[in-house]
C-alpha cells in the first residue's frame, strides 16, 4: 500500500555541519506533513509542519522543503549540534483523514 | 509532554492476559490516538478517536480495542495479549481547529508480553 518512507536510516554529520535528511511519500492526496524528533526514551516531539499549498517553510533553525512534483520532503537542520541527535520521522495526513501516517524514521548521529 | 500522561510507563504480563493502558490529557483536545513503535518501524496507528464514544480503527487494530467516554481519557485495552504485541505504546492528542493536524504525544508505555 501507499506509504511514507526514507531514503537514509542512518545519517553521520560534523557538529556544525548542516543536515539534511529526505523523506519521500507517495499519496498525492496528502495535504500536510510534520517533522518529529525522537531521543532515547521519550515520545516523538514536533519539529516543524507544511502544507501542501506550501514550498518552504522555516523554524529556528530548522527548515522544510516540499517538492509536491517528486513527492519529496525534506528537514535541513543548520549548524547541526549534539543535541540534535535523535531519530527523525517524517508524516503525512491524508486529505479527509485526521491521523497521521509515519515513515519509519533516520537516526542522525552527530559527530564532536 | 503537552498535558499528557500515560499509565502504567512499564509493564510485564503474561501470554493471555488482559491488559489496559491508560491515556490522560489535560488539553482538553477533540483527538486522541494511540500508536504502537517497534524497532526498525515508525509510529503505526492502533485506533483513534474524534470524540467521546468516537472511535476509528487504524492501520494494526487486530488485538486492541479503545473507549472513550470522557474527552481526558482513552484506553487501550488487549483482550488477551500476545508475545507480537510486545511493544512501546504512544498516546498522542491533536486539535480539531484551523487544519493543525500536529500531533502531541505522551511519554509511552513499554509493555512486554511474555
Amino acid at each position: 500500500g501507499e506509504s511514507v518512507g526514507l531514503h537514509l536510516p542512518t545519517l553521520s554529520v560534523q557538529e556544525g555541519d548542516n543536515s539534511i535528511i529526505n523523506c519521500a511519500y507517495s499519496n498525492s492526496a496528502s495535504d500536510y506533513f510534520i517533522w518529529y524528533k525522537q531521543e532515547s526514551g521519550k515520545g516523538p516531539q514536533f519539529i516543524i509542519d507544511i502544507r501542501s499549498n506550501m514550498d518552504k517553510r522555516q523554524g529556528q533553525r530548522v527548515t522544510v522543503l516540499l517538492n509536491k512534483t517528486v513527492k519529496h520532503l525534506s528537514l535541513q537542520i543548520a549548524a547541526t549540534q549534539p543535541g540534535d541527535s535523535a531519530v527523525y520521522f517524517c508524516a503525512e495526513n491524508r486529505t479527509g483523514r485526521r491521523a497521521l501516517t509515519f515513515g519509519s524514521g533516520t537516526r542522525l548521529q552527530v559527530q564532536p | 509532554d503537552a498535558g499528557i500522561t500515560q499509565s502504567p510507563r512499564h509493564k510485564v504480563t503474561e501470554t493471555g492476559t488482559p491488559v489496559t493502558l491508560r491515556c490522560h490529557q489535560t488539553e482538553n483536545h477533540r483527538y486522541m490516538y494511540w500508536y504502537r513503535q517497534d524497532p526498525g518501524h515508525g509510529l503505526r496507528l492502533i485506533h483513534y478517536s474524534y470524540g467521546v464514544k468516537d472511535t476509528d480503527k487504524g492501520e494494526v487494530s487486530d488485538g486492541y480495542s479503545v473507549s472513550r467516554s470522557k474527552t481526558e481519557d482513552f484506553l487501550l485495552t488487549l483482550e488477551s495479549a500476545t508475545s507480537s504485541q510486545t511493544s512501546v505504546y504512544f498516546c498522542a492528542i491533536s486539535e480539531s481547529e484551523g487544519g493543525n493536524y500536529e500531533q502531541y504525544f505522551g511519554p509511552g508505555t513499554r509493555l512486554t508480553v511474555t
